[in-house]
């Protein structure tokens, strides 16, 4: 069955540092591949997703992704990290664009003034 | 964009009570929605696969008895929580698709639910 890790509970950076956050996924094909970020209390927002093509992803707020095959991971980076970033990401597989997720357990980033 | 309203956004409840949630699509319609339930500090659960006009399909281990799922239009879901106890406490967020082949997922804000 599909699955999905993020090795990291919490992880916690300074205001203006770099940050990268890991997924790695279980999957039988080449999944669809999401990040979400939840704020307190909020609902979930899509940051970016990858399905085929460049393997490098840009979303919004100035995150990006990865995907690499060999690997089996699609780690988020962002090269300079604002308090406002704060908040719990979910890195989600899904067998097409819209089909119900597996997410994994969420990384929750802290950031320091 | 895509907008999906949740409402409410709280509740609190006494145990016995049924508590009902609300998902709409506000500018597009839905085939599917879908209902996660989320623990704290846990993970996105998903709970059911709601399809409009038919009945819900729920997960493993999702009383269906107990959590009434209607997909009456395409452009609204509900989730009651009948009964509730105080273990039902919990985040429960809804997702929608759009109709076609290619479309994203919305998700709704959410309901946190407190049951007394």
């Amino acid at each position: 069955a599909q699955s999905v890790t993020q090795p990291d509970i919490h992880i916690t950076v300074s205001e203006g540092a770099s940050l990268e956050l890991r997924c790695n996924y279980s999957y039988g094909a080449t999944p669809y591949l999401f990040w979400y970020v939840q704020s307190p209390g909020q609902g979930l927002q899509l940051l970016l997703k990858y399905f085929s093509g460049d393997t490098l992803v840009q979303g919004i707020k100035g995150f990006e992704a990865e995907f690499k095959r060999s690997q089996s991971s699609f780690n988020l980076r962002k090269p300079s990290v604002h308090w406002s970033d704060a908040a719990e990401y979910f890195c989600a597989v899904g067998l097409s664009y819209g089909q119900n997720f597996v997410f994994g357990p969420g990384t929750r980033l802290s950031v320091l003034p | 964009g895509a907008v999906v309203s949740q409402h409410p956004s709280r509740v609190i409840c006494k145990s016995g009570t049924s508590v009902k949630i609300e998902c709409r699509s506000l500018d597009f319609q839905a085939t599917t929605m879908f209902w996660y339930r989320q623990f704290p500090k846990q993970s996105l659960m998903l709970m059911a696969t709601s399809n409009e006009g038919s009945k819900a399909t729920y997960e493993q281990g999702v009383e269906k008895d107990k959590f009434l799922i209607n997909h009456a239009s395409l452009t609204l879901s509900t989730l009651t929580v009948t009964s509730a106890h105080p273990e039902d406490s919990s985040f429960y967020i809804c997702s929608a698709r759009e109709r076609g082949g290619n479309s994203p997922l919305h998700f709704g804000n959410g309901t946190r639910l407190t049951v007394t």
